[in-house]
């Protein structure tokens, strides 16, 4: 399977604690993008990479979140000292830019983070 | 900002009944994208539409791009239980060299009884 896998699949941690999840996108694409996902809501997008680059944040995304995509490849999001607000679904998706078009996001399954 | 409507928010059928449900802006973009997510899972591309007026068939669904690029529906004939699921909508617009992201709607919540 080539599609875009996240991991852990499902986290839970005490409020303050450190998390980071990953992830590997399709292999042959450049830009990666991370969004969180709220119970009955839309993916709200957080930030992109476009290879190594990290291009644009979001608002949503605190000082206490930080990603790294460090070789152009896998991207790792990190949430220090978690909050219960924090908690909820972390989307990685990928694509493949041509010009100043950009193909279709294709997602990952998503990493479930419950803060306690 | 932009933003994406999704109407109805939820949206409850017997099977073999046909719907449409809908996402609409005021703004334009250069494209759309329908997904569809079961819980727990991430989104699954269904279509992505480019040109104002386009119409998209994949099996029982038919996707339509409004002709000023701001709105699509999407119509099911003869629902099936697992067509139940979230449908989202998102909006593509590249703002310069450098900068875009996706915007999505909130999303249809459709269950298909048996």
């Amino acid at each position: 399977d080539t599609g875009v896998s996240q991991n852990p699949r499902h986290k839970i941690t005490k409020r303050g604690q450190n998390v980071t999840f990953r992830c590997d996108p399709i292999s042959e694409h450049n830009r990666l993008y991370w969004y969180r996902q709220t119970l009955g809501q839309g993916p709200e997008f957080l930030t992109y990479f476009q290879n190594e680059a990290q291009l644009e944040k979001s608002r949503l995304l605190s000082d206490r979140f930080s990603a790294e995509r460090p070789k152009g490849s896998f991207s790792t999001l990190e949430i220090q000292r978690t909050e219960q607000g924090d908690s909820a679904m972390y989307l990685c998706a990928s694509s493949f830019m041509t010009g100043w078009y950009t193909d279709t996001q294709y997602f990952g399954p998503g990493t479930r983070l419950t803060v306690l | 900002t932009q933003l994406l409507e999704q109407s109805p928010q939820f949206l409850s059928i017997q099977e073999g009944e046909n719907l449409t449900v809908y996402c609409n802006s005021s703004s334009v973009f250069s494209s759309l994208q329908w997904y569809r997510q079961e819980p727990g899972e991430g989104p699954v591309l269904l279509v992505t539409v480019v040109t104002g007026g386009e119409v998209k068939k994949l099996k029982r669904l038919t996707f339509q791009f409004g002709d000023a690029r701001k709105d699509s529906s999407l119509h099911i004939t003869a629902a099936q239980t697992g067509d139940t699921g979230l449908y989202l909508c998102a909006g593509n617009n590249p703002r310069d060299n450098y900068g875009q992201n996706f915007v999505f709607g909130p999303g249809t919540r459709l269950s298909v009884l048996p």
